[in-house]
């Protein structure tokens, strides 16, 4: 059974442009959740997902970020418009139940 | 606000025993765990406690006080390859996680 796949595990962007961050979770789980983690700091929580519906996007900025986890097909994190302060490595983790959570590799991001 | 707190860096040497300690004051506790994570890598499931007590696994055990808001992570025969961090997170409701800023751990010989 393939673990949590991320992709891409880097990737840059200039100041303006759009990042899509793709995460395929294990497989039979229909939960998704995705985390951001800056240097030297914690890791944050942005968004819940099942398949097709959004469960909690409290920890997600208000604009230029979006998610998505479609019926068939990856979930995908989406960022408008990034900016310096967007460079942070993203980690997508999923769960059979909603209880442990297993981690991707993550994606880091750099704006330029 | 959600405060979880523990040290930012520890040493120790290879063979030895060490303990990382994680005191948290949250709006609400369903579950506490620890992950371990390699520099560039993904966390990776060590432990999960929700009710009082030790929990062991290996050479890794990990205790909470609901109580106290306190847990440790008791790592024994310290190996080089357990260099990392090691994080400290809360399921404070529904089933998102509220991570700690992590512990590094590093491992001499």
């Amino acid at each position: 059974n393939a673990g949590v796949m991320q992709n891409p595990r880097h990737l840059v962007r200039r100041r303006g442009q759009e990042a899509r961050l793709r995460c395929s979770p294990m497989k039979g789980h229909s939960h998704v959740y995705w985390y951001r983690q800056l240097p030297e700091e914690g890791l944050k929580f942005m968004v819940y997902l099942q398949k097709e519906n959004i469960i909690d996007e409290s920890g997600m900025p208000k604009e230029r970020f979006s998610a998505e986890f479609p019926k068939e097909g990856p979930s995908i994190l989406r960022i408008q418009q990034v900016v310096r302060g967007d460079s942070a490595a993203y980690f997508c983790a999923s769960s059979p139940d909603g209880a442990e959570q297993y981690f991707g590799p993550g994606t880091r991001l750099t704006v330029t | 606000g959600q405060n979880i707190d523990q040290p930012t860096e520890m040493t120790a040497t290879e063979g030895a025993i060490v303990q990382i300690n994680c005191t948290y004051q949250t709006s609400g506790f369903n579950g506490l765990f620890w992950y371990q994570q390699h520099a560039g890598e993904a966390p990776t499931f060590l432990s999960y406690n929700v009710l009082d007590g030790l929990e062991e696994k290996g050479r890794f055990s990990s205790f909470l006080s609901r109580s106290k808001g306190y847990s440790y992570l008791l790592l024994k025969e310290l190996q080089m390859k357990d260099s990392a961090s090691y994080l400290c997170a809360v399921r404070v409701e529904g089933y998102q996680l509220t991570f700690g800023k992590g512990t590094k751990l590093s491992v001499i010989p």
